[in-house]
């Protein structure tokens, strides 16, 4: 199948950075989205990967792995507005779909 | 903001009744994609349509349907409505589907349904 795997909740503190996991099925790998979703809100895209490495954007960064069908978001400096969930989703060679995983909700604490 | 529009912002039907929602794609985009999220999950591909025509589908009945127009604005319409189609439907439009960072999704905000 094609399953994404994310925790489903973190917490971290205020300032500090977090780094929020996604594994997938790396067969027919064809491209990694990041989004976040506040409550009752749409997604919005924060990042694509699709060759390994880092891509960095401001405090957020992605990571893809496509060997180890592994990719992570890391957070810096951590501000309350960063509480949310987040999306990872992928794009399968196979079919063209985008499948996104059930989310990981981030709880920020002062 | 992403330019995407939905139409209408929230919904309540009963079962067994018909619903039509409505999105607008961002000025560019030619394909545009629907989702059914349900609370406390990731949303679930429905279907995706690029140029007027359904590009992939994802596990849901054929009671679910969708048109895209000439313009690319898109309509997803559920037939005969269940307790468990009670969710936020996303649409999300982009530019083709060849892969890459065109290929990224811009939503809309979304209609929640309610089916009693």
């Amino acid at each position: 199948g094609q399953n994404i795997d994310q925790p489903t909740e973190m917490t971290a503190t205020e300032g500090a950075i977090v780094q929020i996991n996604c594994t997938y099925q790396t067969s027919g790998f064809n491209g990694l989205f990041w989004y976040q979703q506040h409550a009752g809100e749409a997604p919005t895209f924060l990042s694509y990967n699709v060759l390994d490495g880092l891509e960095e954007k401001g405090r957020f960064s992605s990571f893809l792995s496509r060997s180890k069908g592994y990719s992570y978001l890391l957070l810096k400096e951590l501000q309350m507005k960063d509480s949310a969930s987040y999306l990872c989703a992928v794009k399968w060679r196979r079919d063209d779909k985008i499948i996104f995983g059930k989310g990981t909700r981030l709880h920020i604490l002062p | 903001e992403t330019g995407v529009t939905q139409s209408p912002t929230h919904l309540i039907k009963t079962r067994g009744q018909q619903v039509t929602l409505r999105c607008s794609s961002q000025s560019g985009h030619n394909t545009v994609s629907w989702y059914q999220q349900a609370l406390g999950q990731g949303p679930q591909f429905i279907f995706q349509y690029y140029r007027e025509e359904e590009n992939g589908r994802g596990n849901f009945p054929p009671r679910f349907s969708g048109l895209q127009f000439p313009n690319y604005s898109s309509e997803l319409n559920v037939n005969a409505l269940e307790l468990d189609d009670s969710a936020l439907y996303l649409c999300a439009s982009s530019w083709g589907t060849s892969g890459g960072l065109e290929e990224t999704q811009y939503f809309g905000p979304g209609t929640r349904l309610l089916v009693l």
